[in-house]
């Protein structure tokens, strides 16, 4: 069974631009969550779709934001890009809640 | 809301020497509980789980035991190799944080031939 994958796996991108990135989970997950993994922080939830609802959100400002389409596949989006931005961004699926969540490779976002 | 403490590195050891990891947690319930790994530049991997109090989870010689009386999972491995240097996470997940992962901070180790 593949995998979660995430497309693209770089980005570089400049102040105030947007950027989209893009998760696909392992086949039969309904639920996709995102993380932003970051060396001072570490890794902080940023939400979680199932059946495209957003059913939890973490402490990120509206510029975040994200969607499930209804083959499970989600994109998270992020606007008005700031330096610290940049960060390891992190797509998880898993069946449902409480299950285990399986991460895929990630997604290096670079804010110049 | 949910916390995991988790021992911070970095963790130096020599080839086959023994590896505890500590992590505690604080949740609201009973948490199932995870350890991830990170390789350099990938994402995380699962490594093993316990869903309930006294489970023990294990995979690739590694070995971690839900302890409800202390609120623990410390990770264990009893002869480390070089391959097995790496980031480890401590993390747990209940109703009581709307089912999503609470992380410790992580633990690089690192296994020197």
């Amino acid at each position: 069974k593949a995998g979660v994958t995430q497309t693209p796996r770089y980005l570089i991108k400049t102040r105030g631009q947007q950027v989209t990135l893009s998760c696909s989970p392992i086949s039969g997950h309904r639920s996709v969550s995102w993380y932003q993994q970051t060396p001072g922080q570490g890794l902080q939830f940023l939400f979680e779709y199932f059946s495209e609802t957003q059913r939890n959100k973490g402490n990120f400002p509206g510029r975040f934001s994200g969607r499930q389409f209804s083959n499970s596949r989600s994109e998270m989006n992020v606007s008005t890009l700031e330096l610290g931005d940049s960060a390891l961004y992190l797509c998880a699926s898993s069946r449902d809640w409480g299950d285990t969540q399986y991460f895929g490779p990630g997604t290096r976002l670079t804010v110049l | 809301g949910n916390s995991v403490t988790q021992m911070e590195g970095p963790v130096t050891l020599s080839e086959e020497a023994f590896l505890t990891i500590n992590c505690t947690y604080t949740a609201t319930g009973y948490p199932s509980l995870f350890w991830y790994v990170q390789y350099p530049g990938e994402g995380l991997q699962l490594l093993l789980k316990a869903t309930k109090a006294d489970d023990k989870g294990s995979n690739k010689g590694f070995e971690a035991t839900y302890r409800k009386e202390t609120t623990s999972f410390h990770l264990e491995k009893g002869s480390v190799q070089v391959s097995d240097s790496a980031v480890y996470f401590c993390a747990g997940v209940s109703g009581g944080s709307n089912y999503k992962l609470t992380f410790g901070k992580g633990t690089l180790l690192t296994v020197n031939p």
